[in-house]
């Protein structure tokens, strides 16, 4: 693995269904990030982790949960999901929290029918 | 809240030409970044800066802090350069918070 990796890199699912987004990182980063992007909204932040065995909320968090088990992984979950979730989903990290510069994962281009 | 402005939102340029893309925000920060997508999804830094000027290759960002205000310019453009452009700052100032994202400038450079 090199950097941050996705999967799947795309996914059709059906309204109602439990969706889990996978990320991991092998740079030893502390912060991960979820965010979705849509057209004309620009990338907006789900949820994030300082650290591993923490998280938090961000812009839009409502119908995603995030865990944090250990420094490399940081699986996005979608319990039930809506057409609404139709997006595109980065995941992210950073050495730390906050300003530093962040390395984006290529992406999940999920569709909720 | 930290709220983040870019212009212009398309911009078409020929081959050569110098592009210069706008970004500005609300609240005084200690550090903006600017990212760059292309055309495939992939998002990539190009910069973060904190004051005066940065330069790789032929991108060069800058920043004026009392003015919130940043530029990102590209001499010599290129098709390759078509991409969208995007800064991005924390959400409450300073270095507080999660970063929060310009809504982009899609840029493209015709042969």
């Amino acid at each position: 693995i090199a950097g941050i990796t996705q999967a799947p890199t795309s996914q059709i699912l059906a309204a109602g269904r439990r969706m889990t987004l996978r990320c991991t990182q092998d740079m030893r980063h502390n912060a991960m990030y979820w965010y979705r992007q849509d057209l004309g909204l620009g990338l907006r932040l789900i949820h994030y982790s300082n650290t591993a065995g923490t998280t938090g909320k961000g812009e839009v968090p409502d119908g995603y949960s995030v865990s944090r088990a250990n420094t490399d992984d940081f699986p996005l979950t979608l319990a039930s999901a809506v057409p609404s979730q139709t997006s595109v989903y980065f995941c992210a990290s950073s050495d730390s929290l906050g300003t530093d510069t962040q390395y984006f994962g290529p992406g999940t281009r999920l569709t909720v029918l | 809240k930290n709220e983040v402005e870019q212009s212009p939102q398309n911009l078409t340029a020929q081959e050569g030409e110098f592009i210069t893309i706008n970004c500005s925000y609300s609240v005084g920060i200690s550090a903006l970044h600017w990212l760059q997508q292309h055309p495939g999804g992939g998002i990539v830094s190009l910069f973060m800066l904190s004051s005066g000027k940065k330069k790789h290759g032929r991108l060069i960002a800058t920043i004026n802090i009392q003015e919130k205000h940043s530029s990102l310019h590209i001499t010599a453009s290129h098709p390759r350069d078509s991409a969208v452009y995007i800064c991005a700052v924390p959400n409450y100032g300073g270095s507080q918070g999660n970063l929060i994202f310009g809504k982009g400038t899609k840029l493209s450079v015709k042969p």
